[in-house]
């Protein structure tokens, strides 16, 4: 099975920070990733899908890079409604299909 | 307007049984695959299983094969969760997933959760 690290796990800044979030999956997976943000007590949101492309919706200051076994979430300048949990997960194949143990990024 | 709703969440002792449905409206259920995805109390998110578009293949999580059992109404618009011979690591909140259009299986809706707890 793929396991996927995310790091760090918690990530303090400010608003208008440049924050990247960093995925890791223990075998390539090519582009087969998604990124989503979750805020307490609701379910999660997709944010980026094959690694890079932006869910329609998903402000632009969000970004997404990487194929292979390296992957960054990128948020250009961080805004008050983005403080949040962000996991990645990989869809190398239908299963099992494997998250990211999430990094939570606070109020510096 | 996409939505997931589930229900049927609710305590449960440890070794009994529970089935949590989901009701789709809004977009063709029977186009896509629909998943479970779980997550226990201040944890991360835990993939449970998914089913296709006809039920025809399903997979299941490890820690879930032989005691849970995913179905699907095409009908009726729903999917199912059977849960069998629960446990106390099976407390979480499930939410109903559907996978998004793009090829392979993400998730580009989810329900507002289920929560399920296992506790005597």
């Amino acid at each position: 099975d793929i396991q996927m690290t995310q790091s760090p796990s918690t990530l303090s800044a400010s608003v208008g920070d440049r924050v990247t979030i960093t995925c890791r999956a223990s075998q390539t997976i090519s582009n087969w990733l998604a990124w989503y943000q979750q805020k307490p007590g609701k379910a999660p949101n997709l944010l980026i899908y094959k690694a890079s492309t932006l869910e329609s919706g998903v402000p632009s200051r969000f970004s997404g890079s990487g194929s292979g076994t390296e992957f960054t979430l990128t948020i250009s300048s961080l805004q008050p409604d983005d403080f949040a949990t962000y996991y990645c997960q990989e869809y190398n194949s239908y299963s099992p299909l494997t998250f990211g143990g999430g990094t939570k990024v606070e109020i510096k | 307007e996409v939505q997931l709703v589930e229900s049927g969440g609710g305590l449960v002792q440890p070794g009994g049984s529970l089935r949590v449905s989901c009701e789709a409206s809004g977009f063709a259920f029977s186009t896509h695959w629909m998943s479970w995805v779980r997550q226990a109390p201040g944890k991360g998110l835990e993939w449970v299983a998914n089913i296709n578009q006809d039920g025809s293949q399903k997979y299941y999580v490890d820690s879930v094969k032989g005691r849970f059992t995913l179905s699907r109404d095409n009908a009726k618009n729903s999917l199912y969760l059977q849960m069998n011979s629960l446990r106390a690591d099976d407390t979480a909140v499930y939410y109903c997933a559907r996978d998004g259009r793009d090829a392979g299986i993400y998730f580009d809706s989810w329900g507002q959760g289920a929560l399920v707890t296992v506790s005597s």
